[in-house]
């Protein structure tokens, strides 16, 4: 196990409404990334918080936005929910340091729009 | 930015035989090469990684080979197990950056 806990599981939105979902990173780790991950596809990359700062953002609209809290916890927030946001979440820790840059996921949380 | 394509998307092989999943990528700044083994319901997990200053790294059954000069990278499994089954999947990054950009998975199935 990686240390890295996602709440919640499972989540079911319909289209509109808001999400935020949780994510606790690993012991010690400074870097949360969030991840989303379409049905047989690999994980897109959303954006990436260091030490609570915006740290680097993927090709997502602004409704996509994010914080990272001073334990270095994170949440991820989806405003006007779309049919094609639904998709694995996927959080991922890391202590970024060097040439250290190994990431840790957690099991995510899979969102279903309706 | 970097693209990363890997191949095949489904790779199916008799228990004991070896699976070799291939992967290119774009950016020649790209020196950050993990690879990910994602199980049914479950987060994707690092099992191996290779930086740019070397050329092939193993752990048991397991082998990740570079070739800079062609930007292509490649995971190989030896005496492969049922447990093996799961999808796998290549990333790259620049150095630095600690964003890697994945592939789009590859579905291994072991048959016992």
């Amino acid at each position: 196990e990686t240390g890295v806990t996602q709440s919640p599981t499972h989540l079911i939105k319909t289209r509109g409404q808001q999400v935020t979902l949780r994510c606790s990173s690993q012991s010690g780790h400074n870097t949360v990334s969030w991840y989303q991950q379409a049905l047989g596809q690999g994980p897109q990359f959303i954006f990436q918080y260091y030490r609570e700062e915006e740290n680097g953002r993927g090709n997502f609209p602004p409704r996509f936005s994010g914080l990272q809290f001073p334990n270095y916890s994170s949440e991820l927030n989806v405003n006007a929910l779309e049919l094609d946001d639904s998709a694995l979440y996927l959080c991922a820790s890391s202590f970024q340091e060097g040439t250290n840059e190994k990431l840790f996921f957690g099991s995510g949380t899979q969102l279903s729009v309706l | 930015g970097e693209n990363v394509e890997q191949h095949p998307s489904t790779l199916s092989v008799q228990e004991g035989d070896s699976a070799v999943i291939k992967c290119t990528y774009s950016d020649s700044a790209s020196n950050y090469f993990p690879w990910y083994k994602q199980e049914l319901g479950k987060g994707p997990q690092l099992i191996i990684d290779i930086r740019s200053n070397v050329g092939e790294k193993k752990d048991q059954r397991i082998a990740v080979t570079l070739n800079k000069t062609a930007k292509h990278f490649s995971l190989h499994i030896t005496e492969t197990q049922p447990e093996d089954s799961a999808v796998y999947f290549c990333a790259a990054s620049a150095g630095g950056s600690y964003i890697p950009t994945f592939g789009r998975g590859t579905s291994l199935i072991v048959h016992p």
